[in-house]
């Protein structure tokens, strides 16, 4: 059973526009939680974390959102830059580390 | 869906000793393999890049002869830390790649080694 999911595969977004990529997740006893960004052939770069007691972490244009009651956790990319076209990944950290499967996004020039 | 299991999950080990971390991939054949450290709250470390019957590809700064990389097939890869040390407690991730036209990976949940 997936702790960790990213139910959509890909995302398209036009250059400039909010990139929103989303992931849910089951046990409320996590600590924390974690996106990577992921270019091909290269290994996931961390963009950004969030602590299980906050509800927002901000750092340049990424913002993460952590909506505890619905397990839900959303990274917000403003502006989108064509360069942040990647595989996002969001993972959640309590014993053992737990990954989705990943969104694909592309920023349309 | 693609599942990749890492074993052991949790391992303490004495000083000196060599520990061997598998990496399964349980659905699915994984022509490549990679291996990470993640510490705590860090950016996931990118050891080596490991392909199904030949040598694995380091990453600067990774000691091949420390951290030996064997991938003998289709569905597994093994990392051997030699002569642990306390500075080698870490996680240990993997991750398995489905499709080399895709890109899709998986990862593995990750082994927690803790050096006495």
């Amino acid at each position: 059973d997936q702790q960790v999911k990213q139910n959509s595969p890909s995302l398209s977004v036009q250059e400039g526009r909010i990139s929103i990529l989303n992931c849910d997740y089951t046990n409320s006893m996590f600590d924390y939680f974690l996106w990577y960004k992921k270019y091909p052939a290269e290994g996931p770069t961390f963009l950004i974390s969030i602590s299980s007691i906050k509800d927002k972490n901000e750092d340049g244009r990424f913002t993460v959102f952590l909506n505890k009651s619905a397990k839900h956790l959303s990274l917000h990319i403003v502006p989108s830059q064509p360069g942040d076209s990647a595989v996002y990944f969001c993972a959640a950290v309590g014993n053992q580390f737990y990954f989705g499967t990943g969104t694909s996004l592309t920023v349309i020039p | 869906g693609a599942v990749v299991s890492q074993h052991p999950s949790w391992v303490i080990c004495k000083s000196g000793t060599s520990v061997k971390i598998e990496c399964r991939s349980l659905d699915f054949q994984a022509t490549t393999m990679f291996w990470y450290r993640q510490f705590p709250k860090q950016s996931l470390m990118l050891m080596a890049t490991s392909n199904e019957g030949s040598k694995a590809t380091y990453e600067q700064g990774v000691e091949k002869d420390k951290f030996l990389i064997n991938h003998a097939s289709l569905t597994l890869s093994t990392l051997t830390v030699t002569s642990a040390h306390p500075e080698d407690s870490s996680f240990y991730i993997c991750s398995a790649l489905r499709t080399r036209n895709t890109g899709e990976l998986f990862f593995g949940e990750g082994s927690r080694l803790t050096v006495l």
